[in-house]
């Protein structure tokens, strides 16, 4: 089935510091979410984005609909050791399954 | 409201045997979907049940199979089990309009083949 570019693989960071990652898709989507997985657990989710264009934040997380509809953009603030485990992105279109991207693992070093 | 529930936690079979997973969604949820997760092939989508009903299915073989039962509580057999299906199997529920999809996971089910 299909999966979305999700950049990047992994990352290792400093606490405090900002990240950035994104997930494409050759599809159009209705509806973006992004969600976070610590290990041996099942995903929670973040944030849910349903109109190209959206910008909506969870506190320090903010994520974005892209206004072609095929990407979407996560952006953590000063990061903290809590933030560590991998992030992923899912989109969904009307009458079809999620599809997930490949996951971006965050290191973030104290 | 209690969250995703899934049942057994931990399993550990042997080739040729049969597994049944268990899945509770939140209340009130009718869409439960199942998915598989490994670590060279990442979340993989199973199949997705609605009001008792397959609505969507993904490219597994035909010894994967579910059900939905009328209090939305989902159930996912895999038969004739092979060791290519050790995975964390993920169980997630939405309400299921057309309108949102936010989606919501279990802790799921670690399996482990021998």
């Amino acid at each position: 089935g299909q999966q979305l570019n999700q950049s990047p693989q992994s990352m290792f960071i400093q606490e405090g510091e900002d990240v950035s990652m994104n997930c494409t898709s050759s599809s159009i989507f209705n509806t973006w979410l992004w969600y976070k997985q610590d290990p041996g657990e099942g995903p929670v989710l973040l944030i849910a984005l349903y109109k190209a264009g959206e910008l909506t934040s969870n506190g320090r997380l903010t994520a974005q609909f892209g206004i072609t509809r095929k990407d979407s953009f996560l952006n953590i603030s000063a990061s903290i050791p809590s933030d560590v485990g991998i992030y992923f992105c899912a989109g969904h279109e009307v009458g079809n399954q999620f599809y997930f991207g490949t996951g971006t693992s965050l290191t973030v070093i104290p | 409201k209690a969250g995703v529930t899934q049942t057994p936690r931990y399993l550990i079979k042997t080739r040729g045997q049969q597994v049944t997973l268990s899945c509770s969604p939140i209340s009130g949820h009718r869409s439960v979907s199942w998915y598989q997760q490994t670590p060279g092939q990442g979340l993989q989508f199973l199949f997705e049940y609605f009001s008792e009903t397959q609505r969507n299915k993904g490219n597994f073989p035909g010894r994967f199979s579910g059900r939905q039962f009328s209090n939305s509580r989902s159930e996912m057999n895999v038969s004739t089990l092979e060791l290519g299906d050790s995975a964390l199997y993920l169980c997630a529920s939405s309400e299921g309009g057309r309108d949102f999809y936010e989606q919501y996971f279990g802790p799921g089910t670690r399996l482990t083949v021998t």
